[in-house]
């Protein structure tokens, strides 16, 4: 079974300036997508940035990009440049990658909140 | 496009009784999934559709089941509520293989 572990619960950030958001996983899968996901206090889950195990170059999205280490089984998320807006629960989660078979569910981490101030 | 929406937003309900959740997913995705987010928590898989038949289910027991139509709406049921049920349930949907899914907003079930 595959985990995902965030452990910093709560970060802050000033506004402008970067902050790097951690998670970790375990799984026994040769492919897989790993996502961080952003949930503001609307509730909906937003799909911030996307990484297939395959690829080595990190994803990057406008002012998003990971950290992807396959070996070392860690997918950090860095913010460049925080707004005010970027204030929410941050979710890393694993999900199979559908050539492998069976269900294409999400394993989710406990999240990171964390808030940016002005 | 027009996004996946959930009804209703809120809900209250009495343990030992029965509820309904409905999704509309995303037009043209034939893949709808369900989540539970306990209270501070990630949310927790309990079931996927494809084309109307369940697709893999997560650690949780038969009184939550599900259905899908074929105009890609979809419900969850839960019978004979816990307090522990009290959650936010959330529905994505997706084209199967593709990679990722567009969420709902969720509803918010409270059990007393």
């Amino acid at each position: 079974a595959q985990t995902v572990t965030q452990s910093q619960p709560e970060m802050s950030v000033q506004e402008a300036e970067t902050v790097t958001l951690s998670c970790t996983y375990d799984t026994s899968e040769s492919n897989y997508y790993l996502f961080w996901y952003k949930q503001p206090p609307s509730r909906q889950m937003i799909l911030v940035i996307r990484q297939e195990a395959y690829k080595q170059q990190n994803a990057t999205e406008n002012r998003f990009s990971v950290n992807f280490q396959k070996a070392a089984k860690s997918f950090s998320l860095k913010i460049s440049d925080s707004q005010l807006g970027d204030t929410a629960m941050y979710f890393c989660a694993f999900m199979k990658h559908p050539s492998q078979g069976g269900s294409e569910k999400l394993v989710f981490g406990k999240g990171t909140k964390l808030t940016v101030n002005p | 496009e027009t996004g996946v929406t959930q009804s209703p937003t809120h809900l209250i309900k009495t343990r030992g009784q029965q509820v309904t959740l409905r999704c509309s997913s995303q037009s043209g995705h034939n893949t709808v999934s369900w989540y539970q987010q306990a209270l501070g928590q990630g949310p927790q898989f309990i079931f996927q559709y494809y084309r109307e038949e369940e697709n893999g289910r997560g650690n949780f027991p038969p009184r939550f089941s599900g259905l899908q139509f074929p105009n890609y709406s979809s419900e969850l049921n839960v019978n004979a509520l816990e307090l522990d049920d009290s959650a936010l349930y959330l529905c994505a949907s997706s084209h199967l293989r593709a990679g990722g899914y567009t969420f709902g907003s969720g509803t918010r079930l409270t059990v007393v």
